[in-house]
């Protein structure tokens, strides 16, 4: 298998533009989770899906950040207007099961909002 | 709550001298641990992780790591260090809630 694809893997737009972040999970996996990397805050859980349906946004920051996975292959993590505080790393991983089973992540998307 | 802390922000160790990366967790339950390796520009990847059963835990690259109930520690260890060993470590607990991540521990090998 050819593991957790993200793309883009570099994004850098301007302020108030919409960006797009897409992850292919790995087949077979049940659990899609999107995590967010900054220096100040660490790894941080946005969202996770069990078979498609979003169970915890708990940790998307604003109504600006919205996540979609219209099928059991692709997911998206948009974010409409950017601003420059959303500069981060966002990592997809995709697991087997919840508690037990180790995430594969993928290299993730490089986000500079300008 | 649930809580993971890596006291250590960096470790050094030359290369050929056992490495020890430290983690504390607090939780509700019966703890499941991981240890997670991220290497500059690329994402986590899985070295090992403690469900039950034997405390010693063995896993990828030659680590390995002690699980100790009544420390509530899960330290991360490698008999004989590699500089290819020099990465960002982390450390993540899952509890009754979801999986929490340490704020990671900086390993630098020298040659």
């Amino acid at each position: 298998d050819a593991g957790v694809i993200q793309s883009p893997r570099h994004e850098v737009t301007e302020m108030g533009q919409e960006v797009t972040l897409r992850c292919k999970p790995i087949s077979g996996h049940d659990y899609l989770f999107w995590y967010r990397q900054t220096m100040m805050r660490g790894l941080e859980l946005l969202i996770y899906f069990n078979n498609n349906v979003p169970i915890d946004d708990s940790g998307m920051p604003e109504d600006r950040f919205s996540a979609k996975m219209p099928n059991a292959s692709f997911s998206t993590l948009k974010i409409q207007p950017s601003e420059p505080r959303d500069s981060a790393v966002y990592f997809c991983a995709s697991s087997e099961t919840l508690n037990t089973g180790e995430l594969f992540f993928g290299e993730g998307s490089r986000l500079t909002v300008l | 709550a649930q809580s993971v802390a890596q006291p250590e922000d960096q470790v050094n160790v030359a290369e050929g001298n056992p490495l020890t990366v430290k983690c504390t967790y607090s939780v509700s339950g019966n703890p499941y641990l991981f240890w997670y390796v991220q290497y500059p520009n690329r994402g986590l990847q899985f070295l090992l992780k403690y469900i039950t059963g034997d405390n010693l835990v063995k896993g990828s690259y030659g680590f390995e790591a002690e699980f100790n109930k009544s420390q509530t520690s899960f330290h991360l260890k490698k008999p004989s260090a590699l500089v290819s060993d020099s990465a960002l470590y982390f450390c993540a607990v899952r509890g009754s809630y979801k999986l929490s991540f340490g704020a990671g521990t900086t390993v630098t090998v020298r040659a």
